[in-house]
């Protein structure tokens, strides 16, 4: 069965700290994998996208991903975090009808 | 992307009742999806809409739940006869074609509170 799964349910940070979040999944068909963000109290808005090419994928403030296949992982970094990533990330993988397959999200909060 | 338009942004229902949820696509896709996330889950598929056609329903509870997505107007979600269980926040999703290459535009989703 198609699956995402995160490994951190919650985070908290520091400013300035640097970040890793896990997302391993579990398809066998062409991957293509995203990261949503979810900034309290407003919607869903893609952070990143790897459909193919370069394993290594940079999105908006900063944010990068990187696609290891033999791991079956996409783990979402950033160097150095700010007070405004407070927010709950959500890892997912296209279905095999285009739908989207998520992780349980991680709620990720930075201390100022 | 603030083009995907969900209302009400709240929705408060007695068990029993029959809540209607609202999707309207940005302009020019016409492929919706809904998705469904209970407390402190991620989100769920529920179903696959074009224009006057279920592509994929595989999500969708077997009772008291339906969607259609008419030639004109909003793409509906309801949920018949509520039960406590129902309260969630229901997210749709458009996008412009189907294909690899296509992101999912998400709305503020519904908050769906069943007293």
């Amino acid at each position: 069965a198609q699956s995402v799964s995160q490994h951190n349910h919650h985070v908290i940070l520091s400013e300035a700290a640097s970040l890793e979040l896990g997302c391993n999944y579990s398809y066998g068909g062409t991957v293509n994998l995203f990261w949503y963000v979810q900034y309290p109290g407003q919607h869903l808005q893609l952070l990143l996208k790897y459909f193919s090419g370069d394993p290594l994928v940079k999105g908006i403030k900063g944010f990068e991903a990187e696609f290891i296949k033999s791991k079956f992982s996409f783990n979402l970094r950033k160097p150095s975090v700010q007070w405004s990533d407070t927010a709950e990330y959500f890892c997912a993988v296209r279905g095999s009808n285009y739908q989207l397959i998520w992780g349980a999200g991680t709620k990720l909060i930075i201390k100022p | 992307n603030a083009g995907v338009m969900q209302n009400p942004r709240h929705l408060v229902r007695r068990r029993g009742q029959e809540a209607r949820l609202r999707c309207s696509p940005m302009k020019g896709h016409s492929h919706v999806y809904w998705y469904r996330q209970l407390p402190e889950e991620g989100l769920k598929f529920m179903v696959y809409l074009q224009k006057e056609n279920i592509i994929d329903e595989s999500g969708m509870p077997k009772e008291r739940f339906s969607a259609e997505f008419p030639k004109e107007g909003p793409s509906i979600l309801r949920i018949q006869q509520v039960v406590r269980g129902d309260s969630a926040a229901y997210f749709c999703a458009s996008s412009p074609n189907q294909g690899e290459g296509d992101i999912q535009y998400f709305g503020a989703g519904t908050r769906l509170s069943v007293l």
